[in-house]
């Protein structure tokens, strides 16, 4: 059974960076896509990259180019989101998600995180 | 502003239909990119409800279901009952941002 585990809940203050991981298990790491998609208080989904585990080649949002970093080590199954110079409008549920296709559906969701930016 | 639009709320009595639009352009679904459906409840993660335009998933019901047209997608759902209240999402691909798009979401109020 696929699992996407995600680290828990963050409080940072505006400026501050975060990274969350997304632990995956029950399917081979290397065939699947991970992407990062956050969800502010009471808005909708909104895509910010994806990762190539296999080669680590990684695409970002325009939006969100030159703040994040997707990395992966293989060798423990488990994504990165790194998100710098945080401000309050960051604050929002982050979710890894696993597909098949660059443009394909989300297969598999992880349980999400949590990220506060607040003074 | 979202790339998908979505109308914000559509609501039905118990075993009604309804139908959730998702309109795009030429950059997405009038490209010929799949469109893909999500139900979200509150607090949860998103569930995938229908993929490639029209095929369900194993477990979610036949009461649930996608069509396509050229540059727009719809959900249908039949016999609604209280627990299909949820927040509903599409999702696609532009080629011109070389990424996922979503819509806006719309919130299905069971009267």
């Amino acid at each position: 059974q696929v699992h996407l585990v995600q680290s828990g809940a963050e409080v940072k203050k505006p400026g501050a960076s975060v990274k969350v991981s997304c632990k995956a298990s029950g399917y081979t790491f290397s065939d699947y896509y991970i992407h990062w998609v956050r969800q502010a208080p009471g808005q909708g989904l909104e895509w910010m990259g994806r990762i190539n585990p296999k080669t680590s080649g990684r695409y970002y949002a325009q939006k969100f180019q030159g703040r994040v970093t997707m990395t992966r080590d293989k060798s423990i199954t488990t994504a990165y989101m790194e998100l710098t110079s945080l401000r309050s409008d960051d604050t929002a549920v982050y979710f890894c998600a696993r597909g098949s296709a660059v443009a394909g559906p989300v297969e598999n969701w992880g349980q999400g995180t949590l990220v506060t930016v607040s003074s | 502003q979202s790339v998908l639009t979505q109308p914000p709320s559509v609501s039905g009595a118990p075993g009604q239909r309804v139908t959730i639009s998702c309109t795009g352009s030429s950059s997405n679904i009038g490209a010929g990119y799949d469109v893909h459906w999500y139900q979200q409840l509150p607090g949860t993660a998103p569930k995938l409800l229908i993929y490639v335009n029209t095929n369900r998933p194993s477990g979610v019901p036949d009461r649930f279901s996608g069509s396509k047209s050229v540059t727009s997608a719809s959900l249908a759902i039949t016999g609604l009952q209280a627990e299909d209240e949820a927040d509903y999402y599409c999702q696609s691909y532009d080629s011109s941002l070389s990424g996922w798009v979503f819509g806006g979401g719309t919130k299905l109020t069971v009267l």
